[in-house]
C-alpha cells in the first residue's frame, strides 16, 4: 500500500456521460498530480496541485477539471465522455512541488467509456 | 514540449543476467531523473533516482547511469529475476508553469525468462 487512495478501481460508463474520480494523497503530502495512461502505456501529465492551488498545467483536455479540497484530496472531473478517453487515471503526491520531494503513485482508476 | 523517449520497446533477458534498459531525453534543463517499475494492474513504483549534478547512483540491484553530454539515462539490473518481470520508464522532472512534474516516456516491457 503505497498509502496514496484512488477510488473507484474501476469505472464503466457510456459516452457523453460525466464521472468524478477521487484521489487521497499520503498523510502529510500536499501536492498531488494526475496522469492519464492510454493503451501507447505512456503516463501523460495532465495537472498539478499544490495545497489548493492549480500549479500547472500538462494537455488536459477542457472537457477535464479537477481540484484539491481543504482536506488535500482531489477530485478529476471528466465530462461529455468520448471512447478514447477510456484509460487508466493515476495521480501522485509528493510533500513538496516536484519529484524532488518524492512521488508516490496510487494504484489507479481504470475508465472504461462504452 | 520536449519529451523523453526509450529506445527499446520490449526486453527479454534471462534469469540471472544483467539488464539494461535505456532513455533518452531532450530537455537540456531537466535536473532530476527517475526510474519507475510498473507492475500490471499496479501504479508505478519508485525504482530509484539521479541528480543532473551526477553520473552515477547505485541501489540494491540497480544502478542509473547519466551522460549529460548524448541526454541519456540507463538502468541496469543485476542478477534479473522473475519479479523483475515489469514496464520500466524513465521520467525527467521538467518545470512547466510555476513547478516541476514529472514527465514520462513510453516505457520498457522487460521479461524475466526461466
Amino acid at each position: 500500500d503505497s498509502g496514496v487512495t484512488q477510488t473507484p478501481k474501476h469505472l464503466i460508463t457510456a459516452t457523453g456521460q460525466r464521472v468524478t474520480l477521487r484521489c487521497s494523497p499520503r498523510s502529510g503530502d500536499l501536492s498531488v498530480y494526475w496522469y492519464q495512461q492510454s493503451l501507447d502505456q505512456g503516463l501523460h501529465f495532465l495537472i498539478h496541485y499544490y495545497n489548493g492551488e492549480e500549479r500547472a498545467k500538462g494537455n488536459i483536455l477542457e472537457r477535464f477539471s479537477a481540484q484539491q479540497f481543504p482536506d488535500l484530496h482531489s477530485e478529476l472531473n471528466l465530462s461529455s465522455l468520448e471512447l478514447g478517453d477510456s484509460a487508466l487515471y493515476f495521480c501522485a503526491s509528493s510533500f513538496g512541488q516536484g519529484a524532488g520531494y518524492g512521488y508516490t503513485f496510487g494504484s489507479g482508476t481504470r475508465l472504461t467509456v462504452v | 514540449g520536449e519529451s523523453v523517449g526509450l529506445h527499446l520497446p520490449t526486453l527479454s533477458v534471462q534469469e540471472g543476467d544483467n539488464s539494461i534498459i535505456n532513455c533518452a531525453y531532450s530537455n537540456s534543463a531537466s535536473d532530476y531523473f527517475i526510474w519507475y517499475k510498473q507492475e500490471s494492474g499496479k501504479g508505478p513504483q519508485f525504482i530509484i533516482d539521479i541528480r543532473s549534478n551526477m553520473d552515477k547512483r547505485q541501489g540494491q540491484r540497480v544502478t542509473v547511469l547519466l551522460n549529460k553530454t548524448v541526454k541519456h539515462l540507463s538502468l541496469q539490473i543485476a542478477a534479473t529475476q522473475p519479479g523483475d518481470s515489469a514496464v520500466y520508464f524513465c521520467a525527467e522532472n521538467e518545470l512547466s508553469g510555476s513547478a516541476r512534474q514529472l514527465t514520462f516516456g513510453s516505457g520498457t516491457q522487460l521479461t524475466v525468462l526461466p
